[in-house]
């Protein structure tokens, strides 16, 4: 059975830095294309980063050169390192694995990110 | 980078028919996928490659994809069924590869 499990979040101050976790299960993250998406609280979902099988990254504009994807083969975990945060990054995040088109097939539950004062 | 476009809100009676948009530069010419969000939950995937169905999503849901305009229709609508649905399409041309519309809200009246 696939599941993905995020964990890491939590109340961080402006500026500061965090890294998200999603520990998957029942398939290999490095043969997957994975993804982060976000939800601000009350608004639609949006695309964070995305990492390729063969280890390609691309990110929002709005995190580009402050949030890091990456994974861990050794422990089938994809992680998000997120620096420079500010308000705006407040949010759930969720990974998920994209399927064979490209649609995200499997979610994990979202770990709440706030960043505050 | 490429945007998706979806009414906010929806309406429809139970046992009724529900039909929702997403608007896109010849978003015929990619493949569309629909996501069901409930208050509190992750979303789940409902219809993918335009219009095929993951195991476990009733028959009662549906996609089509042509031209500008890609539809997500669900017949014979329950309570059950009320939720945010967004849609999403992969880029692959693009730095931004993964594109979300900006989401509905069904209500069942």
């Amino acid at each position: 059975e696939v599941q993905l499990v995020e964990s890491g979040g939590g109340l961080i101050q402006p500026g500061g830095s965090l890294r998200l976790s999603c520990a998957a299960s029942g398939f290999t993250v490095s043969s997957n294309y994975m993804s982060w998406v976000r939800q601000a609280p009350g608004k639609g979902l949006e695309w964070v980063s995305v990492i390729y099988s063969g280890g390609s990254t691309y990110y929002a504009d709005s995190v580009k050169g402050r949030f890091t994807i990456s994974r861990d083969n050794s422990k089938n975990t994809l992680y998000l390192q997120m620096n420079s945060l500010r308000a705006e990054d407040t949010a759930v995040y969720y990974c998920a694995r994209s399927g064979d088109y490209e649609e995200l097939d499997y979610w994990g539950q979202g770990t709440l990110v706030t960043v505050s004062s | 980078s490429y945007v998706l476009t979806q009414p906010p809100s929806v309406s429809v009676a139970p046992g009724k028919t529900a039909r929702i948009t997403c608007g896109g530069n010849n978003i015929g010419s990619k493949s569309v996928h629909w996501y069901q969000q409930k208050p509190g939950q992750a979303p789940v995937l409902v219809i993918y490659y335009d219009s095929d169905r993951p195991s476990g999503i009733p028959e009662r849901f549906s996609g089509s994809n042509s031209g500008n305009t890609a539809t997500l229709t669900i017949s014979r609508v329950e309570a059950g069924d009320e939720a945010d649905y967004y849609c999403q399409v992969w880029d692959s041309s693009s730095d931004h590869p993964r594109v979300f519309g900006g989401g509905t809200k069904l209500t069942v009246l």
